[in-house]
């Protein structure tokens, strides 16, 4: 199975800041990667999928790049809204698989 | 707006069956999509269960697959993960997830989207 790496685990920022957050892949993935949000007692929602296509709804502030084995979700002028989990899924091949997450804090 | 819901036990016994359902309002299950489970664990991050289309066709993880098994029921737009002998491994919350397809300049691509709210199953005696 594809590993995916996701750093940082954790962080904090404040608001307006511009964060990153990467995921490295075992094997090539092409841009096969979408990246998600998680908050508490909530469903898990879509940011961008094939790694740098914004969601419809999601607002310009998240970016995803990247592609092959480095992914990178960058959101710029942090909100306080944005307190949340974060996690990247390779949808390359099966089974698919997730990073370990990044919670980030504000 | 296609959302889902799951429904479990709550708590089930290491000698029993774990079984999850999600149910599928605002659309048809029939629609071209996979239909995914995927839990949380605190040990184990995300993983991904697996999948099944309409027509019963199904992909599992290998690590799960030899106690796996899933299901559609079409007259009541929902599917089903059953998982048997189940340990204090299988604790987690268990989110089912619909996985579409989506065409860009680049070319085309799935995505996860929408996801239920997840649902807690632990496995204890």
């Amino acid at each position: 199975a594809i590993q995916m790496t996701q750093s940082p685990s954790s962080l904090s920022a404040s608001v307006g800041d511009r964060i990153t957050v990467t995921c490295r892949a075992s094997q090539g993935i092409g841009n096969d990667l979408g990246w998600y949000q998680q908050k508490p007692q909530k469903a898990p929602q879509l940011l961008i999928f094939a790694a740098s296509t914004l969601q419809t709804g999601v607002p310009s502030r998240f970016i995803g790049s990247g592609s092959g084995t480095e992914f990178t979700l960058t959101i710029t002028s942090l909100q306080a809204d944005d307190s949340a989990i974060y996690f990247c899924l390779q949808t390359y091949n099966y089974p698919w698989t997730f990073g370990q997450g990044t919670k980030v804090e504000i | 707006q296609l959302q889902l819901e799951e429904s479990g036990p709550g708590l089930v016994k290491p000698s029993g069956t774990l079984s999850v359902t999600c149910a599928v309002t605002g659309d048809s299950i029939n629609r071209t999509y996979w239909w995914n489970w995927i839990r949380q664990s605190p040990g184990m991050g995300l993983e991904w269960i697996g999948d099944i289309y309409h027509d019963g066709r199904t992909n599992y993880n290998p690590s799960l697959r030899s106690r796996l098994s899933m299901s559609v029921d079409k007259s009541r737009n929902h599917f089903s993960l059953t998982l048997t002998s189940p340990t204090a491994a299988d604790t987690a919350i268990y989110y089912c997830a619909t996985r579409g397809i989506s065409a860009t300049r680049g070319g085309h691509y799935w995505r996860f989207d929408p996801w239920g709210r997840g649902t807690l199953v632990t496995v204890s005696s």
